[in-house]
């Protein structure tokens, strides 16, 4: 069975832009969770997808969006780049609330 | 909101020798669970732990949710070099694993 997969790997983008990653969640997965890491902060929960519905989302402004399709695959959007943006961007997908996650390669942004 | 501490920050030990990681939590665990990540890499799942002295492993890895389920540990038997990478508890917050609070990491560096 394949993993989670993001897309792209690595992502360059100036200030003022906005930026769209996208996941795969593994076969019949239907939440997806979204996470960021920074060095300083660590990892933090973005928010969370099922069933094409936001369940659950973290303390990040609105810049910060998602929306999951009826496949299940979810896109997450950033609008409006700042430089503390830049980070590792990694999704998660679970099969039920009470599984494991099981987290894809990230999505590494940089924002010059 | 809960918070997760771990320690140490920064491990080094010899090939061959035991270690131990410990994940404290600020309030009642419901579930905890260990991942490994290489650096700048997705997160690899190794345990999830959900009852009150639990006791699970694998391989040479094994981890335990105390009684009071406030604290767990993971313990590394016979150390080897791809043990190495950074180690993070994350837990769920009563709402299961779609939306979990992680510690800051541990990083482990194995030496020859």
């Amino acid at each position: 069975k394949a993993g989670v997969t993001q897309t792209p790997r690595y992502l360059i983008k100036t200030r003022g832009q906005q930026v769209t990653l996208s996941c795969s969640p593994i076969s019949g997965h239907r939440s997806v969770s979204w996470y960021q890491q920074t060095p300083g902060q660590g990892l933090q929960f973005l928010f969370e997808y099922f069933s094409e519905t936001q369940r659950n989302k973290g303390n990040f402004p609105g810049r910060f969006s998602g929306r999951q399709f009826s496949n299940s695959r979810s896109e997450m959007n950033v609008s409006t780049l700042e430089l503390g943006d830049s980070a590792l961007y990694l999704c998660a997908s679970q099969l039920r609330g009470w599984n494991e996650q099981f987290f894809g390669p990230g999505t590494r942004l940089t924002v010059l | 909101s809960q918070e997760l501490e771990q320690s140490p920050q920064s491990l080094i030990v010899q090939e061959g020798k035991n270690l131990t990681i410990n994940c404290t939590s600020s309030k009642t665990l419901y579930g905890l669970y260990w991942y490994k990540q290489k650096y700048g890499e997705g997160l690899i799942f190794l345990m999830m732990l959900q009852k009150g002295g639990e006791e699970k492993s694998h391989e040479k890895i094994t981890a335990k949710l105390d009684e009071k389920k406030q604290q767990s540990s993971l313990h590394i038997t016979a150390s080897q070099p791809s043990h190495a990478g950074i180690y993070l508890c994350g837990a769920d917050q009563g709402q299961g694993a779609q939306k979990l609070v992680f510690g800051q990491g541990t990083r482990l560096t194995i030496n020859p």
